[in-house]
């Protein structure tokens, strides 16, 4: 498998409050994206970031990209009820025959308390 | 902005019956890809197209197959239905160079009785 664990694996905070997860992955990538779901609904793409990138934001998210330890971390800042749901990293593979081709982590459950 | 559309929504089958899953890609989009969700799961890759061609295959049962079509629309067929194909079923498209975000569906929810 391309994809490791997913660390947490369930988040529990007060809103306001900061959430991070972080994700490893075992080899070369493209790009590495994270994902929203609310429970047994839709994949909600939130922010993608290229090999070459470092560090990406995008309004409260962060995202945070470490090739040479083949991890990432999102963080969620000034967390709120409605960012519940879990976060999956996905992975696409710089080989040719795989390309485009997404793995997923086994996700982290984020529950964010009112 | 358009989305990727998926019918249905939701499906309810008995066991060795045919199911036939639609995906509508983002208008321009040149990639179609499949995954497969069990519950409590992360997603799996079942296959993808691109322009019309099988460009990879992953851990797709034999009793399934899928192709897209002229319009770039696609489908997954899937027959023989066992309880353990209930699952969620995703389409996502995308551009495919560069590698890039690939956009999902609301996916179909397969029971499998």
């Amino acid at each position: 498998s391309q994809q490791g664990e997913e660390d947490p694996q369930a988040l529990s905070i007060q809103e306001g409050e900061n959430a991070t997860m972080n994700c490893s992955y075992k080899t070369s990538i493209n790009n590495l994206q994270w994902y929203r779901q609310n429970s047994g609904r839709g994949l909600v793409h939130l922010i993608l970031i290229r090999s070459n990138e470092r560090e990406k934001h995008s309004g409260r998210l962060r995202v945070t990209l470490d090739t040479s330890k083949k991890s990432s971390s999102l963080l969620i800042t000034a967390s709120r009820a409605a960012d519940t749901a879990s976060y999956f990293c996905a992975t696409d593979s710089d080989r040719g025959s795989t390309l485009g081709r997404l793995y997923f982590g086994r996700g982290t459950q984020l529950t964010v308390w009112p | 902005a358009a989305g990727v559309i998926q019918s249905p929504r939701h499906l309810i089958k008995e066991k060795r019956e045919t199911a036939t899953l639609k995906c509508y890609p983002i208008p321009r989009h040149d990639t179609v890809y499949w995954y497969q969700q069990g519950p409590g799961q992360d997603p799996q890759f079942l296959i993808s197209f691109y322009e019309k061609m099988q460009s990879d295959k992953g851990s797709i049962p034999d009793r399934f197959s899928a192709q897209q079509f002229s319009d770039y629309h696609s489908e997954l067929n899937m027959s023989s239905l066992e309880l353990g194909d209930s699952a969620l079923y995703f389409c996502a498209s995308s551009l495919r160079r560069p590698p890039d975000t690939q956009y999902f569906g609301p996916g179909t929810r397969l029971t499998v009785l």
